[in-house]
């Protein structure tokens, strides 16, 4: 079965410091990938998503994500934090199998602080 | 503007009483999801409807139900049967291309 795995439930970075969060898949062919943004109390927001072409993509409030399928990956990067960058950041891939097809699986999120 | 409506955002619950939370959406998106959301467990699928007058059980249906009339509204009862209610449910719809419009949320709180 499809699957995600977020290695990291909390990661503290300094503000003006780079950040990348790490997000591993399991599926066989090109996945349908995507990042996605939680303030507390909040729903989700899509910050970018890999369907296809280059593997590296641009997402909104400066964040990016690179596609890697040697290694099963699709770590979201950006280069300098914001203290308002602090949220839940949740990976997801796209369901492809049967009934579920158009469905997203989530991984588990990896929380985020921001020292000062 | 176009959205996803959840409501309440707040709700409390007594023993044994069944709740239904509210999703209303006005983006003309086939598919509606209901996930449930507790610390450190991620986003679980409870049911989702790809069609009107149909829906699906997700990978935690057990103690709630849903109904599907019409394509803006996809609301979910919390039954007495779901023994541990309490968390936060987020409502969801897409078009079908895996782009997902997420509501704000609904806090149910058993009391």
């Amino acid at each position: 079965a499809q699957s995600v795995t977020q290695p990291d439930i909390h990661i503290t970075v300094s503000e003006g410091a780079s950040l990348e969060l790490r997000c591993n898949y399991s599926y066989g062919a090109t996945p349908y990938l995507f990042w996605y943004v939680q303030s507390p109390g909040q729903g989700l927001q899509l910050l970018l998503k890999y369907f296809s072409g280059d593997t590296l993509v641009q997402g909104i409030k400066g964040f990016e994500a690179e596609f890697k399928r040697s290694q099963s990956s699709f770590n979201l990067r950006k280069p300098s934090v914001h203290w308002s960058d602090a949220a839940e950041y949740f990976c997801a891939v796209g369901a492809i199998y049967g009934g579920s097809q158009g469905n997203l699986i989530f991984g588990k999120g990896t929380k985020l602080s921001v020292k000062p | 503007d176009g959205g996803i409506t959840q409501s309440p955002k707040y709700l409390f619950r007594k023993e044994g009483q069944n709740v239904t939370l509210s999703c209303e959406q006005n983006l003309n998106h086939d598919a509606m999801y209901w996930y449930r959301q507790d610390p450190g467990q991620g986003l679980r699928l409870i049911y989702y409807s790809q069609i009107v007058n149909d829906f699906q059980k997700g990978d935690i249906a057990e103690g709630y139900s849903v109904s599907r009339e019409k394509k803006e509204s996809f609301p979910l009862t919390v039954t007495s049967a779901q023994k541990n209610p309490t968390a936060f449910y987020l409502c969801a719809s897409t078009t079908g291309d895996y782009g997902y419009t997420f509501g704000s949320g609904t806090r149910l709180t058993v009391v």
